[in-house]
Parts: structure tokens; C-alpha cells; sequence
């Protein structure tokens, strides 16, 4: 089994929709969970990091996280082209030092 | 200044050729990193300084040699690589390796190609 695990994609939904993003991770102790958006060829930018079970919003955006079910996602509401990209889950897995673990990413594509 | 900022942006070298990467940050950040990350694939941790001591080295062949000359700098020196090492290098900076607080910036990258 995979640490971080996501929907393969690619993912497709019409300008406005809410784009529902989904990611698993396998250790339990993880600690604080992330997600960036990385356009082709350049490099990932965070937008959203939640800590706590629950959801948590920014705009446009909302995190959810659920740790019994180790289960993270975000959604996008009034999904717009320029979200087009692919978004990587990241996991903080806390031992003996600070590492984050990037999930495959999800590739999203907005259709005008 | 929320910027990390990486040099070159580019780099084409060859096989026998020593070259290096740069990485620098502004924001007092006490945890630096390298990330390589082939098309199409998620970034993966190569090397992780902490208090500018090197914490972290996962396995990575030993023709990649990171320096981090101070809290504010990271190199990644090059000799030796070979074509399938071509792919875009990431460096990022996080406050430190407290716990809650492990947010990463990312600089732009340097796309390197080994010919």
C-alpha cells in the first residue's frame, strides 16, 4: 500500500461545478495534511494545509479531513479553467524528523 | 519576502560535466530541502538540512552532493550524472521541524537535462 493514495484522474468538470478532489494516507500518525497545485512545468504551490479533523475553508476552497477514516479532500467550488492543473495530497508524517510525502496527484481539467 | 529562489532556471550538462544548483531563502527558515521530480510524477524528497546540518538523505546516489553554507543557502553540487537524473529539481524551506508547523515553499525549480 502506497503512504498517500489518489484518484488517479484525469478529473473533468464544467466551469462552476465543484470539483471534488480525494486522498488516503496509510500511517496514522500523520499529523498535518496539505494540498498544492501544480501547473505543467512549474512548481506546486500550497493553498490549502489543515491540521485538525473537520473542515476547513478559503474561499473557493474547502479542506476536509477525517483521521479515523484517514481520509483527505478538498473541494473546489465554481471550478474555473484557471484551476485546471494537478493537485498532489501531502502528508507530514512525523517521526524523528520533518518529512512530507506527496500523493501520484490528480489531474484537473475545467471545461469553459 | 516570501520567496524561495532558485538559479538556474535551466541547465543542460553533460555526463561528465560538475555543475550546481542554488537554492535561497529570506524568510528565516531553518529547514531546507531538495526534491526531484520526473514528468508526470509527484516530487520526491532527496535531502532535508536542518539548522543547516543535514538530517535527511534518502539514499541518493552519491554523484548528488548538497552544501548548505549557511541558513539561507542550499546547493546541490552535480558530477558524474547520467541522462535518467534529468527531471526538475525543487528546493523548499519551512520554518522549521516543529511540528505543527511544516508548511513548505517551494522555489520555481531547475529544470536540468543530462545529455
Amino acid at each position: 500500500q502506497k503512504e498517500v493514495e489518489q484518484n488517479s484522474g484525469p478529473l473533468s468538470v464544467p466551469e462552476g461545478a465543484i470539483a471534488s478532489l480525494n486522498c488516503t494516507y496509510s500511517d496514522r500518525g500523520s499529523q498535518s495534511f496539505f494540498w498544492y497545485r501544480q501547473y505543467s512545468g512549474k512548481s506546486p504551490e500550497l493553498i490549502m494545509f489543515i491540521y485538525s479533523n473537520g473542515d476547513k475553508e478559503d474561499g473557493r476552497f474547502t479542506a476536509q479531513l477525517n483521521k479515523a477514516s484517514q481520509y483527505v479532500s478538498l473541494l473546489i467550488r465554481d471550478s474555473q479553467p484557471s484551476d485546471s492543473a494537478t493537485y498532489l495530497c501531502a502528508v507530514n508524517r512525523w517521526t524523528s524528523y520533518d518529512k512530507v510525502i506527496f500523493g501520484p496527484g490528480t489531474s484537473l481539467s475545467v471545461i469553459p | 519576502d516570501t520567496e524561495v529562489t532558485q538559479t538556474p532556471k535551466h541547465l543542460v550538462m553533460g555526463m561528465t560535466n560538475k555543475k550546481s544548483l542554488k537554492c535561497e531563502q529570506h524568510m528565516g527558515h531553518r529547514a531546507m530541502y531538495w526534491y526531484k521530480q520526473k514528468a508526470k510524477k509527484p516530487p520526491e524528497l532527496m535531502f532535508v538540512y536542518s539548522y543547516e546540518k543535514l538530517s535527511i538523505n534518502e539514499s541518493v546516489p552519491s554523484r548528488f552532493s548538497p552544501e548548505c553554507p549557511n541558513s539561507s543557502l542550499l546547493n546541490l553540487h552535480l558530477h558524474a550524472l547520467q541522462p535518467e537524473d534529468s527531471a526538475l529539481y525543487l528546493c523548499a524551506s519551512s520554518q522549521d521541524r516543529a511540528r505543527m508547523n511544516t508548511e513548505a515553499f517551494f522555489g520555481q525549480g531547475t529544470r536540468l537535462t543530462v545529455v
